[in-house]
Order: C-alpha cells, then structure tokens, then sequence
C-alpha cells in the first residue's frame, strides 16, 4: 500500500524539550511538506522540500528545523525556541504533473 | 496569493445537495482552484480541482463563472459521512505540478443532520 505514514500519532513533551516527528512516503514523490493546525484553523506551512537534500521556509518556520537525507523522509525536530508547540502537524507529499498534495494521518503533540 | 473567503459553517440533511460558495477575487492568470477535505483528527484530501467553467468527479462538480472570481463547490445527496471541513484554495498551476504555496484557510465546516 502506497502512502504516508506519521508517528506516534499522539506526543507528549515537557517544556524545553526538543522533539521530532516522523514522516514517511513511499510514493516515490519528489516534494514533502510540514503543516501546523491549531484548533478551529487552517493549515499554516512550516517548511517544504522540492529535492532531496534542499528544504525553504514556509510561512511558520521559526522554532522549526527539518532535514531531507532520504527522498522518502522529511523529519520534522520542534525545538525548545518554539513558544506555542502544541498543535496538531500534518505531513504531505506531491509529485510534478499532479495536482494534489497527500497528507499523512497527523501527529497531535502536546508540550506541558 | 490570491485570498479566499467561504462562509465559516453550513447545516444540510441527507440526501440534500449542498453548495458551498467561495470567492477569490484577486486571483491570478495561471492560478487553479482546489478544494480538499478534512475530518476531524486527519489530515485533509484532495476532492476537485478546476480553472475554469465545470469540473465533475465521482465525488463532486466544481462550477466556475466566466470572471473566476468565485467557484462553487456541489456535493450531491450528502451523506452524514460527508460532515467535514472543506477548504477552498487558489494556488499556481505551474509546469512542475507542485503546489507547495498551498494556502488553508479556515474552511466551512459542513455538518450534515438526520
């Protein structure tokens, strides 16, 4: 079965703690992207990569840092200088000449 | 990017068509309009993209007016596995097909009664 595949689906984190959240495509897509959803909002984009070892910023990119080693992975490390962590983060991946992103189940962190 | 406004909730009953409405007035040349939905707790899908007059789907049809500034989405005889988030979005049909400007709004939450 092809997909997306995030985990844990739940985290919990205390305060200061750096944590980093899994996403995993064997789609074979070329583009992955880090998306947070804090309750009743939107998607708001953290940061994006087009190819393999090349990653942007998105619109939310401050506290964020990822990596792109491997074309099926786009680990995603919320680092302490994040203010407000705790949301709900959605990993996609789109190929050229399709019009869709494919989103992952999510993973809800929580930081106390 | 062109930004959209869509009306923040809707109520319909089973078997009923619902249209949801969305405009983008200021959207560009080269832009296409797409619409996903998400259920609570998952991550959003792709339903229906379109530029311009209708586009039909197994799930849906996508009506598009001359100007483009506005788009409909048509959900016919919903079902209460139809109650979602449905987001509205305006984003570049570029060469390389990857649309990674997506802009999400906050969606109509479409609740679908008995």
């Amino acid at each position: 079965d092809g997909g997306i595949t995030q985990s844990p689906k739940y985290l919990f984190r205390k305060e200061g703690q750096n944590v980093t959240l899994s996403c995993e495509q064997n789609l074979n897509h070329d583009a992955m992207y880090w998306y947070r959803q804090d309750p009743g909002q939107g998607l708001r984009l953290i940061y994006y990569s087009q190819i393999v070892n090349d990653f942007q910023k998105g619109d939310i990119a401050e506290g964020y840092s990822v990596s792109r080693e491997k074309k099926e992975s786009f680990p995603l490390t919320v680092t302490s200088a994040q203010k407000n962590p705790t949301a709900f983060y959605l990993c996609a991946s789109s190929t050229p000449g399709e019009d869709e992103q494919y989103f992952g189940p999510g993973t809800r962190l929580t930081v106390t | 990017l062109a930004k959209t406004t869509q009306p923040i909730s809707m109520d319909s009953y089973e078997g009923q068509e619902v249209n949801i409405t969305c405009s983008h007035n200021n959207i560009a040349t080269n832009d296409y309009i797409t619409w996903y939905q998400q259920f609570p707790s998952q991550g959003p899908r792709f339903i229906i993209q379109g530029y311009k007059t209708k586009v039909t789907n197994e799930v849906a049809s996508l009506f598009i007016p001359a100007d483009r500034k506005s788009s409909t989405l048509s959900l016919p005889r919903v079902s209460l596995s139809d109650t979602a988030v449905y987001y509205c979005l305006v984003a570049p049909g570029d060469s390389g097909g990857s649309n990674y400007k997506l802009t999400f709004g906050k969606g109509t939450l479409l609740t679908v009664n008995p």
